[in-house]
């Protein structure tokens, strides 16, 4: 069965402090990996997309790891903000038939950054 | 938000009612798509389009109907035959790889 699980599922750190994410993903065969924060009450929006071939992947502060053969991936931000509170959510793609791919969406991971 | 836009941001209806969410994109994406998410749950599809005059079920179609007879639109009835309909709806749009979301629309049946 094709499943996303994330950990922790919450966590609370000092501003300025870094912080790791984590990912394990059963989904085959597998096409891409994608993190996405949502802040509260609003639309995802993507911070990485890595394909099979890229281990390390950065936007900024958010540096992105995948291991396509143990099928882990972790998100590491760095020098955290207040900003920075939300939900991340890891999102796997499948290979279907054809050209379709399926999104296995994982439940996320809430991040509070407090002061 | 990247040029989605949904409207409106927080909607109330009786039970038994049909209501439209309405999703619009100036993207020029062909490809556009309804979430719900609920507490506790990954995002979950509705429906997708992936061109005009065309729109496939997703994983929990049950309940909702789409149109998609323009490009920039996408609207989403929920219908009254959808057991559990509150919750935070999302449209999206992608490009190859990439989806991007709009705001959402948190509908609350009373």
């Amino acid at each position: 069965k094709n499943q996303v699980e994330q950990s922790p599922q919450s966590l609370i750190i000092l501003e300025g402090k870094n912080c790791t994410l984590q990912c394990n993903y059963t989904v085959s065969p597998f096409s891409n990996l994608r993190w996405y924060k949502q802040d509260t009450g609003r639309g995802p929006v993507s911070l990485t997309i890595m394909t099979f071939s890229e281990n390390t992947k950065s936007n900024g502060r958010y540096t992105a790891t995948l291991d396509a053969d143990t099928k882990q991936s972790s998100l590491h931000i760095t020098a955290s903000q207040l900003s920075d509170s939300a939900s991340y959510i890891c999102v796997v793609s499948a290979r279907l038939a054809g050209n379709n791919r399926k999104l296995i969406w994982g439940l996320g991971t809430s991040l509070a950054v407090n002061p | 938000d990247g040029g989605i836009t949904q409207s409106p941001k927080y909607l109330f209806r009786k039970e038994g009612q049909n209501v439209t969410l309405s999703c619009e994109q100036n993207l020029n994406h062909d490809a556009m798509y309804w979430y719900r998410q609920d507490p506790g749950q990954g995002l979950r599809l509705i429906y997708y389009s992936q061109i005009v005059n065309d729109f496939q079920k997703g994983d929990i179609a049950e309940g909702y109907s789409v149109s998609r007879e323009k490009k920039e639109s996408f609207p989403l009835t929920v219908t009254s035959a959808q057991k559990n309909p509150t919750a935070f709806y999302l449209c999206a749009s992608s490009r190859g790889n990439e989806q991007f979301f709009g705001p959402g629309t948190r509908l609350t049946v009373l």
